[in-house]
């Protein structure tokens, strides 16, 4: 299956841990990259390859990945993570799949 | 530096062709390894991946979409060319390129600003 699934939403309080996953049939065979989008902006890489950090994004973000769960995981949440986050799956035959997108909100 | 930017009509009407244009910069489309794809959004709605053009002129598009879509590529221009044929309203949205290095991240790892399209008679 081609589909990616993601939660709506997450909610978390300044200073938490926020875990967004992604879940999908053909991930245990794939790369997933993760993107944070801010309303108005272009999408920013945070995560590729599971989970190695591009330079530039802060170390609080990290991704892991097991079995068909992806995972992002921002450690000590701060005020400007609040965004929409996409993880992004590529399969065998080159196509290309994001999830429907999780809204992080720091309460 | 790297930099991406798309630029096209910012109004269609319903049954013409768009045809939107990403001219890159700082690095080579013809370089081994280097793809451009084209996603868009829907305002409000997930982002959605249209298509993808590697180095050596491979393209792969959007299954459900094959039928309107092409992506071509002028490296001398370092420009990357989508058209999207017999367009409708769900075609409105903002469209964005990025650069892909499959050789290195395996993602979009340089993105345009956007470029926002409205399908309207």
């Amino acid at each position: 299956s081609d589909e990616v699934t993601q939660p709506p939403s997450v909610s978390v309080s300044p200073g938490q841990m926020a875990r967004i996953t992604c879940s999908g049939d053909g991930l245990p065979q794939q790369y997933t990259s993760w993107y944070q989008q801010h309303p108005g902006q272009a999408p920013l890489l945070v995560i590729f390859k599971n989970n190695e950090r591009p330079s530039g994004i802060p170390a609080r973000f990290s991704g892991s990945s097991s079995g068909t769960t992806a995972t992002l995981t921002i450690t000590g949440v701060q005020a400007e993570d609040e965004a929409d986050y996409f993880c992004l799956t590529t399969d065998s035959s080159a196509t290309s799949f994001f999830g429907g997108g999780t809204k992080l909100s720091v309460l | 530096q790297v930099a991406l930017r798309e630029s096209g009509p910012a109004l269609v009407r319903p049954t013409e062709t768009l045809t939107l244009t990403c001219t890159v910069s700082g690095f080579s489309l013809s370089a081994t390894g280097m793809c451009v794809i084209w996603v868009r959004q829907a305002p409000g709605k997930a982002l959605e991946w249209l298509a993808r053009i590697d180095w050596d002129d491979v393209k792969i598009l959007k299954t459900s979409l094959r039928s309107r879509l092409t992506v071509s590529k002028d490296d001398s221009k370092n420009q990357v060319v989508l058209t999207l044929a017999t367009v409708g309203p769900v075609d409105s949205g903002t469209y964005y390129c990025a650069r892909m290095p499959v050789t290195d991240s395996y993602a979009f790892d340089f993105w345009g600003q956007g470029v926002q399209v409205t399908v309207s008679s």
